[in-house]
């Protein structure tokens, strides 16, 4: 599976929009772009997945690059309940697990 | 419709105890998934059930953990003997299909071995 880059952490103004992004350069034609995060304490949750189309969904946004090899997760309006570890992943359709990496760190600030 | 539960919440064992988590998945749901969180560590997946079959047991770390699945309805991990690296949150998730985009995850067991 390819290997996806996000920034560490990042703050976002409450009601603003979060863009959080993705760089996975190596990712092969047949591998989709999904994002899942974790609140504290609870088990990671599914946002949005996409393949090359932009895809939209009532959580979030998700636009992938014309080369696909990055890509952003858009939550248009974050709540102080937003505030999470958001993981990108990439991996085929029928892979059996999904492979978390180091996340991005949102705070989200009133 | 109920979500993935998983039992107990929290457990606290000295080394060399044996533990049994349990993970019940969602009604209907025929694949199940075993994850967990080492301390400072990345979610790292631990293995894939198919109904009671293991599809994809490679992230098991040694033989001191054993998953079980019979009947295919609710799952369990052993640890034993237990060991304090094995301390962590383990996470457990369940998909309709093994293409499903979205696993659905329970709250986790955060194990503490003293």
């Amino acid at each position: 599976d390819a290997k996806t880059t996000q920034p560490p952490s990042m703050d976002c103004a409450e009601g603003r929009a979060a863009n959080l992004p993705c760089n996975h350069s190596t990712i092969s034609g047949n591998e989709y772009v999904y994002w899942y995060r974790q609140i504290h304490s609870q088990g990671p949750q599914y946002i949005i997945h996409g393949l090359k189309n932009n895809e939209t969904n009532e959580m979030a946004s998700l636009i992938i690059t014309e080369d696909r090899k990055s890509s952003t997760l858009i939550l248009p309006h974050a709540t102080l309940r937003d505030t999470a570890v958001y993981y990108c992943i990439v991996r085929v359709a029928w892979a059996d697990d999904m492979r978390f990496g180091a996340g991005t760190r949102l705070t989200v600030k009133p | 419709e109920a979500g993935v539960t998983q039992f107990p919440s929290h457990s606290v064992i000295e080394k060399g105890q044996t533990v049994t988590l349990r993970c019940d998945p969602i009604s209907g749901h025929d694949n199940l998934y075993w994850y967990r969180r080492v301390m400072g560590k990345e979610i790292k997946f631990l293995l894939h059930f198919v109904k009671e079959s293991k599809q994809d047991e490679s992230g098991m770390p040694n033989n001191r953990f054993l998953a079980e699945r019979t009947g295919g309805t609710y799952s369990t991990l052993k640890v034993q003997p237990a060991e304090l690296e094995d301390s962590g949150v383990y996470f457990c998730a369940s998909a309709k299909a093994q293409n499903s985009y979205e696993q659905y995850f329970g709250p986790g067991t955060r194990l503490t071995v003293t």
